[in-house]
């Protein structure tokens, strides 16, 4: 399995809170995404990383900030949390060579109430 | 921009049943197409790839071969067996773009199989 640990597994939160979520990796590798899965819609990719402190925006990334200062953490924060953010969210990484698959994390399962 | 088609479901099959799920893809570039599956509590888990035309991705049973004039990536198992219920998941990455952006998914199919 590759190395990728999420943090927390499960958290429940109040609407207009702020939360954040960890993604920690020990492969060292370059790339690190932030999908959300929901019914209906598959995965949707929020963010992404492709170096210290070198990030960009995917499809959902209203609400939603990023944060990488190390090679290893990927932190995906919620400003003000919403109903509409409570969903599954997956970190995902990959190696530079092409066509490299991605490697996922087990998911953070968050609720916003 | 890019985009992945497959049907949802979820579809039910008996034991030892043969399996097709559907995956067609549209792509700016010239994409690599994978098949992922997701067991109930946990993150998707690469099944299997293909990286250009006529290439054919297998593992644990499962076949899939990329067919560029139909631009389709279906999925092919002989013979299932109850573990083998689970979410599959088609996905394409364009390496137009660098690969930097990640994947491309559909919306799953899930697959249930009775004994």
């Amino acid at each position: 399995d590759a190395g990728i640990t999420q943090s927390p597994r499960h958290k429940v939160t109040e609407t207009g809170t702020p939360v954040t979520l960890r993604c920690h990796q020990t492969e060292n590798h370059r790339y690190m995404y932030w999908y959300r899965q929901d019914p209906g819609h598959g995965l949707r990719l929020i963010h992404y990383s492709y170096g210290v402190k070198d990030t960009d925006k995917g499809e959902v990334s209203d609400g939603y900030s990023v944060s990488r200062s190390k090679t290893e953490d990927f932190l995906l924060t919620l400003e003000s949390a919403t109903s509409s953010q409570t969903s599954v969210y997956f970190c995902a990484i990959r190696g530079q060579t092409d066509n490299s698959p991605l490697h996922f994390g087990n998911g953070t399962r968050l609720t916003v109430t | 921009g890019n985009s992945v088609t497959q049907m949802e479901g979820p579809v039910t099959l008996s034991e030892e049943a043969f399996l097709t799920i559907n995956c067609t893809y549209t792509a700016t570039g010239y994409p690599s197409l994978f098949w992922y599956v997701q067991y109930p509590g946990e993150g998707l888990q690469l099944l299997l790839k293909a990286t250009k035309a006529d290439d054919k991705g297998s593992n644990k049973g499962f076949e899939a071969t990329y067919r560029k004039e139909t631009t389709s990536f279906h999925l092919e198992k002989g013979s299932v067996q109850v573990s083998d219920s689970a979410v599959y998941f088609c996905a394409l990455s364009d390496s137009s773009g660098g690969g930097a952006d990640g994947l491309t998914f559909g919306k799953g199919t899930h697959l249930i199989i009775q004994p």
